[in-house]
């Protein structure tokens, strides 16, 4: 199947810095991208699509200056906490489609300290 | 709109026993479906999809799961399961009216199946 890798897994960073989240897809193209973001023990929630090319489409409730997206090329989409807060720590996982089928990454432990 | 909704948010069975996880979906238009498996602080890994085709679906693990279109359902089974089978299972479902790309999922609550040694 088709391959979705982020990085970093995990990341430890102080309040007020941002961090950034890259995920690839490794053996196959893809011009859109989902973010997701999961509270412990909860659904996956999505946050936004990343679209290569354009801006990306958030969900509401998800401010954008806060997570910026860009997909800058067809395999790699970013996704950045600005002035990151003890309250964004979570797991963030991005997703890419092929062949009618959502892949998942590993996902990203982001704690904020 | 879509929902999916997975009747059981915790399944404890013993180890080499059989198990169904229950998943009920609503849609206006036709969906793919889809179960995923999440290990702990891991991604998601597909497990089967259902797109077309034979209503009954095999997946990896010995996971198979059947689309019951009247009933709109889509349960997971596994005539035995094993202390690895313990994990998070989320069912989902995408409208694939949507265009080429797209697929975005709509993910029921996940259960969680615990196996017992």
């Amino acid at each position: 199947g088709a391959v979705v890798s982020q990085h970093p897994s995990w990341v430890i960073c102080k309040s007020g810095t941002s961090v950034k989240i890259e995920c690839r897809s490794l053996d196959f193209q893809a011009t859109t991208m989902f973010w997701y973001r999961q509270f412990p023990k909860q659904s996956l929630m999505l946050m936004a699509t990343s679209n290569e090319g354009s801006k990306a489409t958030y969900e509401q409730g998800v401010e954008k200056d806060k997570f910026l997206i860009n997909h800058a090329s067809l395999t790699l989409s970013t996704l950045t906490v600005t002035s990151a807060h003890p309250e964004d720590s979570s797991f963030y996982i991005c997703s890419a489609p092929s062949a009618s089928t959502q892949y998942f990454g590993p996902g990203t432990r982001l704690t904020v300290l | 709109a879509q929902s999916v909704t997975q009747l059981d948010s915790q399944v404890p069975v013993f180890e080499e026993a059989p198990v169904e996880l229950r998943c009920n979906y609503s849609s206006s238009v036709s969906v793919y479906l889809f179960w995923y498996v999440q290990y702990p602080n891991q991604g998601l890994q597909l497990l089967l999809k259902y797109l077309s085709g034979s209503t009954l679906v095999k997946g990896i693990n010995g996971f198979e799961a059947e689309f019951n279109k009247s009933q709109t359902s889509f349960h997971l089974r596994k005539p035995s399961v094993h202390i690895s089978d313990t994990a998070e299972y989320f069912c989902a479902v995408s409208d694939h009216s949507s265009g080429a790309g797209s697929y975005q999922l709509t993910f029921g609550k996940g259960t969680k199946l615990s196996v017992i040694p």
